[in-house]
């Protein structure tokens, strides 16, 4: 089974904070993705990844940065944390190749920032 | 302009009562529509993959349909432990990005 772990499951921050969220997947995923989920807003792309120092901007990529250094590994990065960033993120990781390449997803880390 | 449109929002059902959730959707060629299911807290956890017109997939009390223009999610005899949120997503031939819909979130009553 693939597994997609996030590093912290709940953080809580504070208004300029420098903040960093760790993904690993075990299925040696090309792809990687950072998503945020908002009540009614659903899943919105932040950034995504699709090789080793490769990244994309995803739909709102402002006040993030990200680091893929190893091909396993991805990291959200948030520079100044606000207020405004408290949500819940998503990683996930999908093969390239493949007839769909389905996402999977890591449980989630609830970021709150004070 | 690739987009997922969920319906409905939200619904409530009797433990046993089946249903459909509808899952519409527009993309330029269709590399695959996934279903997922999301639990209060936690990530989405993928259930299905369809890949053309016509295909259909089932596990357990969920069934997957897939039409040229929308999907649909057919839950049989649904019981309590079926209550989450159902996300559908698609992907196209033409990037690399998923397309989300916003949900449905289904409540079964004992």
């Amino acid at each position: 089974d693939v597994k997609v772990t996030q590093s912290s499951r709940y953080l809580v921050k504070r208004t300029g904070e420098k903040v960093f969220l760790e993904c690993v997947q075990d299925m040696d995923h090309e792809n990687m993705f950072w998503y945020r989920q908002d009540p009614g807003l659903g899943l919105r792309l932040i950034y995504f990844s699709y090789d080793v120092k490769m990244k994309e901007k995803g739909d709102i990529p402002e006040g993030y940065s990200v680091s893929r250094e190893k091909k396993e590994r991805f990291s959200l990065i948030l520079e100044s944390a606000s207020t405004n960033q408290t949500s819940m993120y998503l990683c996930a990781s999908s093969l390239w190749a493949g007839v769909a390449g389905e996402l999977f997803f890591g449980e989630g880390s609830r970021l709150t920032v004070l | 302009e690739d987009q997922v449109t969920q319906s409905p929002e939200a619904l409530r059902l009797q433990e046993g009562e089946s249903s459909s959730l509808n899952c519409s959707y527009t993309v330029s060629g269709l590399r695959g529509l996934f279903w997922y299911r999301q639990d209060p807290g936690k990530g989405p956890e993928f259930l299905f993959t369809l890949y053309s017109a016509g295909e259909e997939k089932e596990k357990e009390r969920l069934k997957a349909t897939l039409t040229k223009k929308e999907s649909f999610l057919h839950i049989t005899a649904p019981k309590p432990e079926d209550s989450a949120t159902y996300l559908c997503a698609v992907r196209s031939n033409t990037g690399n990005q998923f397309y989300f819909g916003t949900g449905t979130s289904l409540t079964v009553i004992p």
